[in-house]
């Protein structure tokens, strides 16, 4: 099946500094991938959506200002969280979309868990 | 109207057991119904998923029953074993809305030996 990745996979940070996860595609070739948090034992919230060679577009309540993404490339989407404060301390996922011709699937990483102290 | 309910929260089911968790959806226009399963500490992996034009779609001991007029679709785990234990996520999409997911909240499922 499609492989999607993420790093890294543990982060411990300090209050103010930023952190940058990566979102990559091993095996496809994603135009959109997605950006979420998982609080625990919650759903799945969506964050926002990343699209290759456009500006993200973020859910109602998501600062943009505060969670940077960048879709560089067709496998690569990067989520900075900047000047972290303890209440980001959060398990962030990506996921990526395989077209298939009418069966296209969205995979998830295999998430990233943030401390921020 | 976007909202997709799931029930129980959480089951405990013996081992080789029938596990059955439930959706409703009011959005008549989703058309994609996955099901995935997550591990503690891990992403969410796609287990099984049916589009409205099917009742019923079965893989391995997984399958899923979809219920177009009463707006419901079940996920049935055959022969549940303790590997089976994790959380499951039921979803649904539809074709204008960029692949985006409406989710379930998530059933914590139990397999006692």
């Amino acid at each position: 099946g499609a492989v999607v990745s993420q790093h890294p996979s543990r982060v411990i940070c300090k209050s103010g500094t930023s952190v940058k996860i990566e979102c990559r595609s091993l095996d496809f070739q994603a135009t959109t991938m997605f950006w979420y948090r998982q609080f625990p034992k919650q759903s799945l919230m969506l964050m926002a959506t990343s699209n290759e060679g456009s500006k993200a577009t973020y859910e109602q309540g998501v600062e943009k200002d505060k969670f940077l993404i960048n879709h560089a490339s067709l496998t690569l989407s990067t989520l900075t969280v900047t000047s972290a404060h303890p209440e980001d301390s959060s398990f962030y996922i990506c996921s990526a979309v395989r077209l298939a011709g009418g069966s296209d699937t969205q995979y998830f990483g295999p998430g990233t868990r943030l401390t921020v102290l | 109207q976007q909202q997709v309910k799931q029930s129980p929260q959480s089951l405990i089911v013996q081992k080789g057991g029938i596990s059955i968790i439930n959706c409703a959806y009011e959005n008549t226009a989703f058309d994609y119904f996955p099901w995935y399963q997550q591990f503690p500490g891990k992403g969410p992996a796609l287990l099984i998923a049916i589009r409205p034009d099917v009742s019923e779609k079965k893989e391995g001991r997984f399958t899923i029953s979809f219920n177009k007029s009463a707006k419901q679709f079940s996920l049935h785990i055959m022969d549940s074993q303790p590997g089976d234990s994790a959380t499951y996520f039921c979803a649904a999409s539809f074709m204008d809305s960029n692949y985006q997911l409406i989710w379930g909240a998530g059933t914590k499922l139990i397999i006692k030996p």
